[in-house]
């Protein structure tokens, strides 16, 4: 049963371009969240899905951020016009009894 | 707001040593979370404590949780190099819900 995948694992942009982060959780999980990692800190959440479905997005920043996890493919978290300081790892995580998260390799995202 | 404290953020150990790491957290959860992380990689999972007074080892690596003390304990037994990573302890308030995470221990076991 092949993990969390997440792609790409590293992405360069530039300042005012789009990046595309995509994750494809675990065969037969339905529960994804998005995590995001600045250098030297821990982990703080960004938004929850389910198929088809924002659950929670209270930890989205109102602009420029979005996601969605359609009934068919991975989910993306899309972040519009890139500043330098949406630089960090972006993780996703999903489960399937909404106990444990497993994490994804994480997409480390350089805004030049 | 749920908030989540870790002791010592920073903790270098000798080869050989006990040490133990805290983790704090703010509001009532009996649901807490240990992971380890290793420079650039991924997070891995420890242990998932889901009651009061659970307590799990796995190796040199034990976790227990205090649900009235809001405090969960990461203990380490005779370190060895390999244990040197980055540990993270997270809280979540109900199934399904997002995960807190504290700031992170990085450790350092020295030979």
């Amino acid at each position: 049963n092949a993990g969390v995948m997440q792609n790409p694992r590293h992405l360069v942009r530039r300042r005012g371009q789009e990046a595309r982060l995509r994750c494809s959780p675990m065969k037969g999980h339905s529960h994804v969240y998005w995590y995001r990692q600045l250098p030297e800190e821990g982990l703080k959440f960004m938004v929850y899905l389910q198929k088809e479905n924002i659950i929670d997005e209270s930890g989205m920043p109102k602009e420029r951020f979005s996601a969605e996890f359609p009934k068919e493919g991975p989910s993306i978290l899309r972040i519009q016009q890139v500043v330098r300081g949406d630089s960090a790892a972006y993780f996703c995580a999903s489960t399937s009894d909404r106990v444990e998260q497993y994490f994804g390799p994480g997409t480390r995202l350089t805004v030049t | 707001e749920l908030k989540v404290e870790q002791n010592p953020l920073f903790l270098s150990m000798q080869e050989g040593k006990n040490y133990t790491i805290y983790c704090n957290y703010s509001t009532t959860s009996d649901r807490l979370y240990w992971y380890r992380q290793d420079p650039g990689k991924s997070l891995e999972s420890l242990f998932v404590l889901l009651s009061n007074g659970a307590v799990k080892q796995e190796g040199r690596l034990m976790a227990s949780l205090d649900t009235k003390a809001r405090l969960s304990t990461l203990h380490i037994t005779a370190a060895v190099h390999d244990l040197s990573a980055t540990y993270f302890c997270a809280v979540d308030m109900a199934s399904g819900s997002r995960l807190t995470f504290g700031e992170g221990t990085q450790l350092t076991v020295n030979p």
